[in-house]
C-alpha cells in the first residue's frame, strides 16, 4: 500500500518570497505519478503540477516547481514570488496502478501556507 | 472546460435518514471518483467508477453506494446518515491512465444533525 507524508503542518512567509514544502512517499510500484494540489479558502481542490517518476527533470509550471529526489522518495513543492492569493492548503498526492488500471489518488495531510504582505 | 459540478453545495441531513449527492462532468472522462474530506485530514477515497465498473475501498465498502447511469453523471448515496458522515464530499473525474490528473468539483458540505 502506498503512503504520502507531509510533515509540515503550516508555513508562514512574506509576500514575494519563496516557500518550499516537503513530501515523502512510499510505494511498491516501479512507475508512479506524483501530484500537488491546493485547497482554496472555499474548499475547492485545484491541480497545480505533476511529476512522472521516470522523468529525471523536475517539473515546472508557472511559479510552481518540484524538487524530485527519487532515491529519497521525496517530492518537494517550491513556490517562487509568492502572492497573497497563494495562501491555501497544499496537498501532495500519489497515483498507483492496481490490477492493471489506475486507482484514485492517495493524499498527504496537507501543509497550510499563509502569505503575509 | 474542466468543470466538475456538484449539487448541492451544502446539505443538512438528519441522523438515520438517507442522503444522495450528485456530480456531473462534461469532459467525457471515463473515471469518476468520490472523496470524503474532514478538517485537518487528508481527502479519503471512498469509491470510483471506471466506465461502468464500481470500485469501493475496503474500509468504506458498506457505508456508501453509488450509481453512474451515464458517462457524465455519478451519485453518492448514504442509506442511513450518522454523525460521523458530516464532512465535505468531493467528486472528481479523469481520463484513464495513471498520468492523468483528477479534476475536482467544488464539493458538497454535508452536516448531519
Amino acid at each position: 500500500a502506498q503512503k504520502v507524508t507531509q510533515t509540515q503542518t503550516s508555513i508562514s512567509v512574506m509576500e514575494k518570497t519563496t516557500v518550499t514544502m516537503d513530501c515523502v512517499y512510499e510505494t511498491q510500484d516501479s512507475s508512479y505519478f506524483l501530484f500537488w494540489y491546493k485547497q482554496t479558502a472555499s474548499g475547492e481542490i485545484v491541480f497545480l503540477i505533476r511529476q512522472d517518476s521516470y522523468k529525471k527533470e523536475n517539473a515546472t509550471v508557472g511559479h510552481y516547481s518540484l524538487n524530485f529526489q527519487k532515491p529519497k522518495s521525496s517530492i518537494g513543492l517550491i513556490i517562487t514570488a509568492t502572492q497573497i492569493e497563494d495562501s491555501a492548503v497544499y496537498f501532495c498526492a500519489m497515483r498507483e496502478v492496481r490490477n492493471n488500471y489506475a486507482q484514485g489518488l492517495t493524499f498527504g495531510l496537507g501543509t497550510r501556507v499563509s502569505v503575509f504582505p | 472546460d474542466t468543470t466538475v459540478k456538484q449539487n448541492p453545495r451544502y446539505k443538512l441531513a438528519r441522523v438515520g435518514k438517507p442522503v444522495n449527492l450528485i456530480c456531473s462532468q462534461t469532459m467525457n472522462h471515463d473515471t469518476m471518483y468520490w472523496y470524503q474530506k474532514k478538517p485537518n485530514q487528508a481527502p479519503k477515497l471512498l469509491l470510483f467508477y471506471y466506465d461502468k465498473i464500481l470500485n469501493r475501498e475496503a474500509d468504506t465498502f458498506e457505508k456508501f453506494q453509488s450509481s453512474r447511469p451515464n458517462n457524465s453523471f455519478c451519485s453518492l448515496y448514504i442509506g442511513s446518515a450518522g454523525l460521523e458522515y458530516s464532512a465535505m464530499y468531493l467528486c472528481a473525474s479523469s481520463r484513464a491512465g495513471s498520468q492523468n490528473t483528477l479534476y475536482f468539483g467544488a464539493g458538497t458540505r454535508l452536516s448531519v444533525l
